[in-house]
Parts: structure tokens; C-alpha cells; sequence
């Protein structure tokens, strides 16, 4: 079947390696930003999220970045697997739990090298 | 667990026939969203739920309707469907208006 990543920017990277995937988001009054990864076949899946008031957040092998300045958000993978190979994209809220709720990117294609 | 489900997983359906799909969460969120996810294009809001007998349209509303009767469904129904309307589509829902959304496994959606 056709996969969500056709016709995305790609990410090449070795396994073992970082990666680092970029989102640069629209609205200066977005409060709040969600990661997702989708993998071939299946709904997006919550990673991580930040608020505006935070700059940085870690997870587990996961850190998103935060700057407002040139509303830039970033997803830093370590030691990347072969199980991170999927779509990832950023989200965004307006704030105000706004009707529309949260707007969604495109997404960036992660391939995985051995 | 709590979870998202999402049925058919697959549907054929021919032009003009009347097509239901269902999502069905066990989180007791209060909202729900339908979306649909086109190649070329990010996730597009259909239509979302803040609660019982709440709806409301999204960005790609016409051709569809939903109900929401109870807090665990949100039935997305195409009234006609029409070959524009063959896509992946995704049922999510959230505790928080804006906040992080957890999604179904998606329906695929073919109009013939």
C-alpha cells in the first residue's frame, strides 16, 4: 500500500547515530508543541511535548527543542534504531483551546542506514 | 488498557453508497476528532467533538457528518461517497482542548 512517507523530506542517517528533525512552525501565539512518529500502516503516535514556557524537554533517547525566537522546533533522537524509522511531524496549538485545536505539519521521513 | 479503536481497518465502497466508520475510545476523553491523511498533505481536520451531543465542522467538512451520542463514539459518516473521499482515515481523541491528541490505527478508505 502507499506509504505516508512518498514525497516527504528524508532523513538518512546510520544506525547508532543521532538525528536531529527540524519543524519550523507558523503562529507566534503557539503555546504548546506535540511530537508525533508514524510508522508505515499505522495512526500517529504521541512522543513528546512541550509548552512555550520550556526551551527544552527530555525524554526516553528523545529531546525536543524549543526557540520562539525563530519559532523553530527540533526532535533529537539518540543512538537511532531501526524501529525509528517512520514519519515524524509537529503539531502546534494556538492556544485557548481553540476550536480548530492543534495544526498539524507535513512530516519528515526518517530512514534508518545500516 | 485504555485504547483507541478504529473499524473497518479496510473499506471498498462504490459511488453514491452511504459509508459509516467507527471509533470507539475507552480513555472517557471528552473530545474526539475525525481526521483524514492524504500524500501532499498533513492531517486534515473533518470534524471533532468537545462532548456529548456536541459537534462541530473541521476544515474538510462537507460530504461528512458525525454524532456523538455517548462519550466512547464518535461515528464519522460519509452521506454519499464519492471518489475525492478515498483516503486514510484517523479517529483521535484528547482529555485537554489543544493538548496532546492519541490517535486510532486508522481506517483505509477506498471509493470505486
Amino acid at each position: 500500500g502507499e506509504s505516508v512517507g512518498l514525497h516527504l523530506p528524508t532523513l538518512s542517517v546510520q544506525e547508532g547515530d543521532n538525528s536531529i528533525i527540524n519543524c519550523a512552525y507558523s503562529n507566534s501565539a503557539s503555546d504548546y508543541f506535540i511530537w508525533y512518529k508514524q510508522e508505515s500502516g499505522k495512526g500517529p503516535q504521541f512522543i513528546i511535548d512541550i509548552r512555550s514556557n520550556m526551551d527544552k524537554r527530555q525524554g526516553q533517547r528523545v529531546t525536543v527543542l524549543l526557540n520562539k525566537t525563530v519559532k523553530h522546533l527540533s526532535l533529537q533522537i539518540a543512538a537511532t534504531q531501526p524501529g525509528d524509522s517512520a514519519v515524524y511531524f509537529c503539531a502546534e496549538n494556538i492556544g485557548g483551546g481553540g476550536a480548530d485545536g492543534l495544526t498539524f505539519g507535513k512530516g519528515t521521513h526518517l530512514i534508518i542506514q545500516p | 488498557d485504555a485504547e483507541i479503536t478504529q473499524s473497518p481497518r479496510h473499506k471498498i465502497t462504490e459511488t453514491g453508497r452511504q459509508v459509516t466508520l467507527a471509533c470507539h475510545q475507552t480513555w472517557n476523553h471528552n473530545n474526539m476528532f475525525w481526521y483524514r491523511q492524504d500524500l501532499g498533505h498533513g492531517l486534515r481536520l473533518i470534524h471533532y467533538s468537545y462532548g456529548v451531543q456536541d459537534t462541530n465542522k473541521g476544515e474538510v467538512s462537507d460530504g461528512y457528518s458525525v454524532s456523538r451520542s455517548n462519550t466512547e463514539d464518535l461515528p464519522l459518516t460519509l452521506e454519499s461517497a464519492a471518489s475525492s473521499q478515498t483516503s486514510v482515515y484517523f479517529c483521535a481523541s484528547s482529555w485537554d482542548r489543544g493538548r496532546a491528541q492519541y490517535f486510532g490505527p486508522g481506517t483505509r478508505l477506498t471509493v470505486l
